[in-house]
């Protein structure tokens, strides 16, 4: 089955760590975004991509870098720059050619300790 | 900056009624709308959505309705059913450098009571 996937489901980092988070797809969907949930604010988007070795800032993209190497893959680096890292971070993506339902992965929960 | 809400963040509904869960946004540049339904420490499940040319749509259970003039738009679900209990996003695009942008409200979490 078709479907986007992250890894690793749990994680948990130690002040001053850079950490990076997988996002594969084998959707053949083209443009890929990353968001972050926290309690009571939605989902913010941080970076997103429409195509490979081309990608944009979202509206939090402060402490955060990503790569689009290739079409299925999207990893973000949560660096230690980003104040507050501990998340709930989602993987998404849609396919091109318009408007479209952006297709979700199962997310992936960051803690810094 | 705020372009998408969701000013009720709980709701509490009997089964068997109507839910309603509301939405409202800022940008008259979005021109499709989505629901979503999202568990705890899962990732969200699209549920139904509507494109700007149209006021209405309906699957099953579940109808949205959007007002381009007020640029609000709302989710019904009929009959509500235990298994409803979620959390539900909103959430509106539009083109912007070279693809689309999606924005989230906040939420609103419904309780369906058995």
């Amino acid at each position: 089955d078709g479907g986007i996937t992250q890894s690793p489901k749990y994680l948990f980092r130690k002040e001053g760590q850079n950490v990076t988070l997988s996002c594969e797809q084998n959707l053949n969907h083209d443009a890929m975004y990353w968001y972050r949930q926290d309690p009571g604010q939605g989902l913010r988007l941080i970076y997103y991509s429409q195509i490979v070795n081309d990608f944009q800032k979202g509206d939090i993209a402060e402490g955060y870098s990503v790569s689009r190497e290739k079409k299925e893959s999207f990893p973000l680096t949560v660096t230690s720059a980003q104040k507050n890292p501990t998340a709930f971070y989602l993987c998404a993506s849609i396919e091109g050619g318009g408007a479209n339902v952006l297709t979700f992965g199962a997310g992936s929960r960051l803690t810094v300790l | 900056d705020q372009q998408v809400k969701q000013n009720s963040p709980s709701l509490s509904v009997q089964e068997g009624r109507i839910s309603i869960l509301n939405c409202d946004y800022t940008n008259s540049m979005f021109d499709y709308f989505l629901w979503y339904k999202k568990y705890p420490a899962e990732g969200p499940t699209f549920l139904i959505s509507i494109s700007s040319i149209k006021d209405k749509n309906e699957d099953g259970r579940f109808t949205v309705f959007l007002n381009k003039s007020a640029k609000h738009l709302s989710l019904h679900i009929v009959p509500s059913q235990p298994g409803d209990s979620a959390v539900y996003f909103c959430a509106a695009s539009a083109w912007t450098s070279g693809t689309y942008k999606y924005i989230f409200g906040t939420g609103t979490r419904l309780k369906v009571l058995a």
